[in-house]
């Protein structure tokens, strides 16, 4: 099965703090996704990419960046932490991001922001 | 406004029993619907997909989707407490893009 794997796995910050989630993925998948799980609620999409240097909106972008360094690496950045940013965070590849492709998820960081 | 809605919210079977899970799109620019399974404390998995009208079966797991009511639903028979988890159903529309619209998952419950 394909791996993505997060960091770190749990997170505590300060509101108007600053946090970066890593994501990495060593499948030579091209798509990458970042989703936010709030309770009661499904995987909400915020950014995605297709490779290197490429950068999509997710649904919910407000107070999000995003960057992509590599094929591999996929980052989420919260520059000033707010506590609706509370949640738990996703990170996703697929092959080709096509409608057929199976999205592997990594296991998630839980954010708390006080 | 929420793309895909699923029911119940939550749902409780007895071991060995069948249980059925309802999900629907609002947006009738549906192609692929999606049935990922999230148990408590882990990361989603994807347990079955399908796009055209009719059914699928893989193991103890059906899916069904009728096209016209944008309708998918996922039956899942002698269930086991092993299966009580976060049942997510999700869409991809025709964006080429492959990107995931999520419903708000129905807990399932399976009682020994």
């Amino acid at each position: 099965e394909a791996a993505v794997t997060q960091s770190p796995r749990n997170k505590v910050t300060v509101t108007g703090g600053n946090v970066t989630l890593s994501c990495r993925q060593t499948n030579s998948h091209n798509y990458m996704y970042w989703y936010r799980q709030d309770t009661g609620h499904g995987l909400r999409l915020i950014h995605y990419s297709y490779g290197a240097g490429n950068l999509q909106i997710g649904d919910v972008p407000d107070g999000y960046k995003a960057t992509r360094t590599t094929q591999e690496d996929f980052f989420l950045l919260l520059e000033l932490a707010s506590p609706s940013q509370t949640s738990l965070y996703f990170c996703a590849s697929s092959v080709l991001g096509g409608i057929q492709d199976t999205q592997y998820f990594g296991p998630g960081t839980r954010l708390l922001v006080l | 406004q929420q793309k895909v809605q699923q029911s119940p919210e939550s749902l409780i079977v007895p071991e060995g029993g069948m249980a059925s899970l309802n999900c629907t799109s609002s947006d009738r620019n549906v192609d692929y619907f999606w049935w990922y399974r999230q148990h408590s404390g882990k990361s989603p998995k994807m347990l079955m997909s399908i796009f055209s009208n009719g059914e699928k079966e893989e193991g103890r797991f059906t899916v069904h989707l009728n096209k016209a009511s944008l309708h998918t639903s996922l039956h899942i028979r002698d269930s086991q407490p092993s299966d009580s988890a976060l049942y997510l159903c999700a869409a991809t529309y025709n964006t080429n893009t492959g990107k995931l619209t999520f419903g708000d998952g129905t807990v399932l419950t399976v009682k020994p």
